[in-house]
């Protein structure tokens, strides 16, 4: 069974420093989405793909992350600088088109000290 | 536009029912259902759309009022692997951002 793949699993880093996350999403999709999920609350979209253009960015901090889908596959969110705030479960999801069923990822795990 | 869900948390015994609801202040098209186990990336339930069925999925189903947009998953008969944290995601548009719940924590006891 295809499934969200994403890396690392676990980061830890200190504030001020730069952090990557990576996705490649299920074979196909052309949706690709990025949440950041707070202990003990749901997902926030941070960001949202189709293909390779961003459809909606509303929510991400644009002053320290940035996120990229050149060819229109796999994608790279980043955070710089990273801050104490940002200490959070980081959700990869794709789907096959805008406004279908969501598959996520197993998340990578951010601590920053 | 964040849904609100109801209960926060569930406790039950093995072969009990519950029920979790999710209501939202916007007018829906769609309601997502996820579960999560701890640590874990959330796992897709079903989906129900504006102007479609009640979906169901072997003792897990669901529930899509519109007029009042609210939907209910209804766990009958639960088993241990149904603890978890179930969390509703609701879209506004065929083509709009999924707003997700805080989740409703169930736990299953023997």
């Amino acid at each position: 069974e295809a499934e969200v793949a994403q890396s690392p699993r676990y980061k830890i880093t200190e504030k001020s420093q730069a952090v990557a996350f990576w996705c490649d999403p299920i074979s196909g999709h052309a949706t690709l989405y990025w949440y950041r999920q707070i202990l003990g609350q749901g997902p926030e979209l941070l960001v949202q793909f189709q293909d390779e253009s961003v459809v909606d960015d509303s929510q991400l901090p644009k002053d320290r992350f940035s996120a990229e889908r050149l060819k229109g596959v796999d994608s790279t969110l980043k955070i710089q600088p990273a801050e104490l705030g940002d200490s959070a479960m980081y959700l990869c999801a794709s789907s096959l088109e805008l406004g279908e069923t969501q598959y996520f990822g197993p998340g990578t795990r951010l601590l920053v000290l | 536009q964040q849904p609100v869900q109801s209960p926060q948390a569930v406790i039950l015994r093995e072969g009990e029912d519950a029920v979790i609801n999710c209501s939202s202040s916007k007018a829906l098209y769609s309601v997502h259902w996820y579960r999560q186990k701890h640590g874990e990336a959330p796992v897709f339930l079903m989906i129900l759309l504006k102007g479609g069925e009640q979906k169901g999925h072997e003792k897990i189903s669901a529930s899509f009022n519109e007029k009042k947009q609210q939907s209910s998953l209804y766990l009958t008969a639960s088993q241990l692997s149904y603890s978890g944290t179930y969390f509703c995601g609701t879209g506004g548009s065929t083509l709009g951002r999924l707003y997700f719940g805080r989740g409703t924590q169930l736990t299953v006891w023997p």
